[in-house]
């Protein structure tokens, strides 16, 4: 499995923006890019995927490196309820294949 | 929003004890996973299951886990004698086609 780098924490204000990194130089053709984070006690939950063009959603938004060796999930208003552990993870079109977490961001969300 | 449920949300068992996990998946999905985490750490991938059969598994499970699907709509995990190193959350997850997974809340699993 391809292998993502994240920062181990990260902290933001309430209401403001979040832009969560991610480096994954050896990314292949197939894979695409997944984030899901993890509230507290919780299942791990999707956010985003995407391949080459940048995605939006109503939870975030995905842009993506022209290069695919990183992308970045941005939170454009983080609210309390967005402190989670992020992953970002790579993941081959072929076959509903399995998930593979790495550590993740943590992220501190301060009132 | 559909969702994936899981039962027990908490169980305690006892060293060598047979635990039967359950989980209902998405009514129409087609993939199956468990996943578990050990408090603290990372979540690991246990194992994947399509079209009634295994279709991949990590080292971590042996031969002393089993999943079934008995029924069309539950989808079990076994362990069949617990040890304290399988005190962890288990999580169940369902897909249609991989693009997004659902996991349900979890079952916290404690072997004393």
């Amino acid at each position: 499995d391809a292998k993502t780098t994240q920062p181990n924490s990260m902290e933001s204000n309430e209401e403001e923006p979040v832009h969560l990194p991610c480096n994954h130089s050896t990314i292949s053709g197939t894979d695409y890019i997944h984030w899901y984070r993890q509230l507290p006690s919780q299942g791990p939950e999707y956010v985003i995927h995407g391949l080459t063009s940048n995605v939006n959603n109503r939870m975030a938004s995905l842009a993506i490196a022209e290069d695919r060796k990183s992308s970045t999930l941005i939170l454009h208003r983080a609210t309390l309820r967005d402190a989670a552990v992020y992953y970002c993870i790579l993941r081959s079109w072929q076959g509903a294949q399995k998930l593979v977490f790495g550590q993740g961001t943590r992220l501190t969300i301060n009132p | 929003e559909p969702e994936v449920t899981q039962t027990p949300s908490h169980q305690v068992t006892q060293m060598g004890q047979e635990v039967i996990l359950r989980c209902v998946p998405i009514s129409n999905h087609l993939y199956f996973y468990w996943y578990r985490q050990i408090l603290g750490q990372k979540v690991e991938f246990l194992v994947s299951f399509y079209n009634n059969e295994i279709s991949e598994k990590s080292e971590i499970f042996d031969d002393q886990f089993s999943v079934e699907r008995p029924d069309g709509s539950n989808f079990t995990l076994k362990i069949r004698s617990t040890k304290l190193e399988d005190s962890a959350m288990y999580f169940c997850a369902s897909t249609l086609s991989g693009n997004t997974i659902y996991f349900g809340e979890g079952s916290w699993l404690t072997v004393v």
